[in-house]
C-alpha cells in the first residue's frame, strides 16, 4: 500500500524562527506535493516536484520554500515562520499527473507559530 | 481566480438516508473530478473520481451525478452510515496543464 510520511506530527515554532516540514514516500512516485489546509480555505498547493533537485510553485508559495534531493523525499521550508503560517501540512504524492493518478497524502503536520 | 464551490458546509443526515453534496466550478477547461474523503487527524484519501465525458460513476453506495454544462457536480451517498462521517472535498483538474483546484469541503455527520 502506498506510504508517505511526514514529520515532525505537531510543531510549535516562534514567530521570525525556520521551520522545516519533511515528507518521505515509499510508492516510487515521480510527483510529490505539499499543500496547506486552513479552516474555511480547504486545500492549497503550496510547491510540487516531478522529478528530483526541481521543484515548482503552486498557488500559495510565497513565504515557503520547497527542496527535492531524491525521489523519496520532500521537505518545506518556512525560513521566517509567522503566525499567519499556522496550519496544518499535508505531503502528497502521486504517480504522474492529472486522471490516471490518485493523489496519496500523508497524515499531516500540525503547526503553531506563536 | 478560479473557484471550486461546495455546499453545503456541513451536513447532518441519519443512519440510512441519502447524503448529497454539491460541488460547481467555473473553469470550462477543468476535466477531471475526484472526490477525496478525510476522517479526523488523518490525509484526504481518493474515494471515488469521474472525467467530463461522463455524466455518472457509481462506486457501491456512493455515485457522482455530473452536469457538465451547468459546471456542477454532486456526490450521492446512499444509506448513510456513522462511518461515513468525514470531510469531503471535491477537486477540479485541468488534465492539459499543472491546474488543480480543491473545494473547501463538506462536513458530513451521520447519526446512528
Amino acid at each position: 500500500e502506498a506510504a508517505v510520511t511526514q514529520s515532525p506530527r505537531s510543531k510549535v515554532a516562534v514567530t521570525g524562527g525556520k521551520v522545516t516540514l519533511s515528507c518521505h514516500q515509499t510508492n516510487n512516485h515521480d510527483y510529490m506535493y505539499w499543500y496547506r489546509q486552513d479552516t474555511g480555505h480547504g486545500l492549497r498547493l503550496i510547491h510540487y516536484s516531478y522529478v528530483a533537485d526541481s521543484t515548482e510553485k503552486g498557488d500559495i508559495p510565497d513565504g515557503y520554500k520547497a527542496s527535492r534531493p531524491s525521489q523519496e523525499n520532500f521537505s518545506l521550508i518556512l525560513e521566517l515562520a509567522s503566525l499567519s503560517q499556522t496550519a496544518v501540512y499535508f505531503c502528497a504524492s502521486s504517480d504522474g499527473w492529472g486522471s490516471q493518478n490518485t493523489l496519496y497524502f500523508g497524515a499531516g503536520t500540525r503547526l503553531s507559530v506563536l | 481566480q478560479q473557484q471550486v464551490r461546495q455546499s453545503p458546509q456541513s451536513l447532518t443526515v441519519w443512519e440510512g438516508e441519502t447524503a448529497i453534496l454539491n460541488c460547481s466550478y467555473e473553469d470550462s477547461t477543468f476535466n477531471y473530478f475526484p472526490w477525496y474523503q478525510q476522517f479526523p487527524g488523518e490525509g484526504p484519501a481518493l474515494l471515488i473520481s469521474i472525467r467530463s465525458v461522463s455524466d455518472k460513476k457509481e462506486d457501491g453506495r456512493f455515485t457522482i451525478f455530473f452536469n457538465k454544462r451547468e459546471k456542477k457536480l454532486s456526490l450521492h451517498i446512499t444509506d448513510s452510515q456513522p462511518g461515513d462521517s468525514a470531510t469531503y472535498f471535491c477537486a477540479a483538474y485541468d488534465t492539459n496543464a499543472y491546474k488543480v483546484i480543491f473545494g473547501k469541503g463538506t462536513h458530513l455527520h451521520v447519526l446512528p
